[in-house]
């Protein structure tokens, strides 16, 4: 059984960094194939895919915020790490983490960050 | 970017309709498409992969089909559980994996 579950602050204050973790449990991230990604949701807008990370630490980001994303993985603690630089009001979002290649067929809950001074 | 464009954006419908949902892209991406369902407050949950293929556990009612640049989305007899907002996604190219804006069916 495949589960993630994200965590992290769930208040930033506009410039900071932001810091989330994704723990997953019933896959490996060192199985060929596989991959764990984030993907942003505002509220009440359309889903914005952010970065993936592959079993062979192949990173892939979205162009529009490359500069500002970073995506690691611990595979002995079964942990993505997606880190967000220069926090703004807009970024304010539900952040999930999933599991896929290139599609995602297992999600975590979400966890609402609000950036806000 | 590949662009991703649904429509409509809303869609009101009953019990019973059929309904179908298109997702355009602003350029040819085979039949890498995936379509996702989302209810209120909870994560999309993947209904179709490849344009057409069903995920596990997807109910028959849902079909995909398309190509290219254009494809849809298919429920043939709507029922309650289906009333949620639906999301296209391209992963051809990554360029990055888009997202369509989401199409959100409505009770009529």
């Amino acid at each position: 059984q495949i589960t993630l579950k994200e965590s992290g602050p769930t208040l930033v204050k506009p410039t900071q960094t932001l810091t989330l973790t994704c723990t997953f449990s019933g896959f490996s991230l060192t199985t060929s194939g596989v991959g764990v990604g984030w993907i942003r949701q505002p509220p009440g807008k359309a889903l914005e895919w952010l970065a993936l990370i592959y079993w062979d630490d192949d990173k892939r980001y979205s162009p529009s915020l490359k500069s500002r994303l970073t995506i690691t993985k611990d595979t002995s603690k079964n942990q993505v790490v997606l880190t967000m630089t220069n926090m703004d009001p807009v970024d304010t979002a539900t952040y999930y983490c999933a599991h896929g290649g290139a599609i995602f067929d297992y999600w975590g809950q979400g966890t609402l960050v609000t950036v806000s001074s | 970017d590949i662009q991703m464009t649904q429509s409509p954006s809303t869609l009101s419908a009953s019990v019973g309709d059929r309904v179908t949902i298109t997702c355009r892209a602003s350029q040819s991406i085979s039949n890498w498409l995936a379509w996702y369902q989302q209810k209120p407050g909870k994560a999309p949950n993947l209904l179709i992969y490849r344009a057409s293929n069903l995920d596990s556990g997807v109910p028959s009612r849902f079909s995909g089909s398309g190509s290219g640049t254009e494809f849809t989305l298919t429920i043939s007899s709507l029922q309650p559980d289906d009333f949620a907002t639906y999301y296209c996604q391209q992963y051809d190219s990554y360029s990055p994996y888009t997202f369509g804006q989401g199409t959100k069916l409505e009770i009529k």
